[in-house]
């Protein structure tokens, strides 16, 4: 069976701490995708990477292919960053759909 | 602004009751999907459509319905024969198959 396995489910950190968020998966993928879904419950996508490092301000992605895991870094983190991350993948052998991780709750204290 | 819409926030069915969930986006996207999402669990697609009056099953489409008559909107209807309707939906679209996909604010079922 295909799966996502997030790690960890919930993550407690102080305000300007340094985050990671780790996502394996078990076969094959032609694109994995990081989410952060907010308390009210809207999604917004992050970043779609297939290879590499990928960077948006705070923010850092990375993948590593042949290791199938990817992690997603948070520096100098802040209370705003509190929501659920969420990874998601597209297998070589599914076509366009998307499978999902169950999420990591981040909660940042000030 | 353009963006997702989804109506209503929260969404109240009786037993025995079908009721639609909307979703319209004005992003000129040509793909359009429908997500439910229960705790614990991660998102699961109930339908996708590419294009309009087209769609397709996803992992878990019995119990629900939808139609693709205009690009801007597809809606989806939750059945009598769901039986567990309970649950976070989530509509999304993406300018065309396999791109990155925006979400709407999502609709909160509650079974009465």
């Amino acid at each position: 069976k295909n799966e996502v396995e997030q790690s960890p489910q919930n993550l407690t950190a102080q305000e300007g701490e340094f985050i990671t968020i780790n996502c394996s998966y078990s076969v094959g993928i032609s694109a994995l995708h990081w989410l952060q879904q907010h308390p009210g419950g809207g999604i917004v996508s992050l970043f779609m990477l297939s290879s590499g490092k990928k960077k948006h301000g705070r923010l850092i992605a990375t993948i590593n292919i042949q290791e199938k895991h990817s992690s997603l870094h948070i520096t100098a983190s802040h209370p705003r960053d509190s929501a659920v991350y969420i990874c998601a993948v597209r297998w070589e052998t599914s076509g366009s759909r998307l499978t999902f991780g169950e999420g990591t709750q981040l909660t940042v204290n000030p | 602004d353009g963006g997702i819409t989804q109506s209503p926030k929260y969404l109240f069915r009786k037993e025995g009751q079908n009721v639609t969930l909307s979703c319209e986006q004005n992003l000129n996207h040509d793909a359009m999907y429908w997500y439910r999402q229960d705790p614990g669990q991660g998102l699961r697609l109930i339908y996708y459509s590419q294009i309009v009056n087209d769609f397709q099953k996803g992992d878990i489409a019995e119990g629900y319905s939808v139609s693709r008559e205009k690009k801007e909107s597809f809606p989806l209807t939750v059945t009598s024969a769901q039986k567990n309707p309970t649950a976070f939906y989530l509509c999304a679209s993406s300018i065309r198959l396999a791109e990155t996909q925006y979400f709407g604010p999502g609709t909160r079922l509650l079974v009465l």
